[in-house]
């Protein structure tokens, strides 16, 4: 079936350094892939999201492409700051749409 | 205006007793999912409901009971509480199930906690 996997964190990170969160997926098919981000306390949010190979996804200084060839979407930001701390889910939308099926989330802990 | 609402945002109740958390979204969408995140972060689909009808139930005690009274409600209802269904429970929802780049958007989560 379809899946999603993500690198293990957590991630621990000074501010301003690069960062890189990788994730793969397994599908049939084309399935769309997003990140979302989930802040302490709060629900998930979307961050980006890519819909079809060689797609570049990109919001407030993130940004990830849809690889085909490596069936991946790794998220990268050039400089990540304290206020990104968060919990960051790689996710799949499947063919037939039904439900989106998430990796099992990556803690980024920002420091100054 | 809030677009997925949940309530409550916490409850802490004892094992055998039986709950529900509702949900409402005020975006017009037509589907609806219950995830179910644990101590690990990890999040699960429960149910999915497509206007007001059942589309995806995994693999989940029939303890946990989803009603949608409406395509804009999706509450869930849960029996004879356990210790381990202690999680935040989420609600989401998204334009239409079928098309493939739909995002979802989500609740604030709801804690429960099972003493």
């Amino acid at each position: 079936g379809n899946s999603v996997t993500q690198m293990e964190g957590p991630v621990t990170l000074s501010e301003e350094a690069f960062l890189t969160i990788n994730c793969t997926y397994t599908a049939t098919g084309y399935p769309s892939l997003f990140w979302y981000v989930q802040y302490p306390g709060e629900g998930l949010q979307l961050l980006l999201k890519a819909t079809k190979a060689d797609d570049k996804g990109s919001n407030k200084g993130f940004e990830a492409t849809y690889r085909k060839e490596t069936t991946s979407f790794h998220l990268e930001k050039g400089s990540v700051q304290v206020s990104d701390s968060a919990v960051y889910f790689c996710a799949l939308g499947d063919q037939a749409g039904t439900a989106l099926i998430f990796g099992k989330g990556t803690t980024l802990s920002v420091s100054s | 205006d809030t677009a997925v609402s949940q309530t409550p945002k916490y409850l802490v109740t004892q094992m055998g007793n039986d709950k529900s958390i509702k949900c409402e979204q005020n975006l017009g969408h037509d589907t609806m999912y219950w995830y179910k995140q644990d101590s690990k972060k990890f999040l699960k689909i429960m149910f999915s409901y497509n206007n007001k009808e059942l589309i995806i139930n995994e693999t989940v005690p029939n303890r946990f009971s989803p009603k949608s009274p409406d395509k804009a409600h999706l509450n869930l209802h849960i029996n004879s509480l356990e210790l381990g269904d202690s999680a935040v429970y989420f609600c989401a929802s998204s334009q239409v199930a079928g098309q493939l780049n739909t995002e979802a958007f989500f609740g604030q989560g709801t804690r429960l906690t099972v003493v």
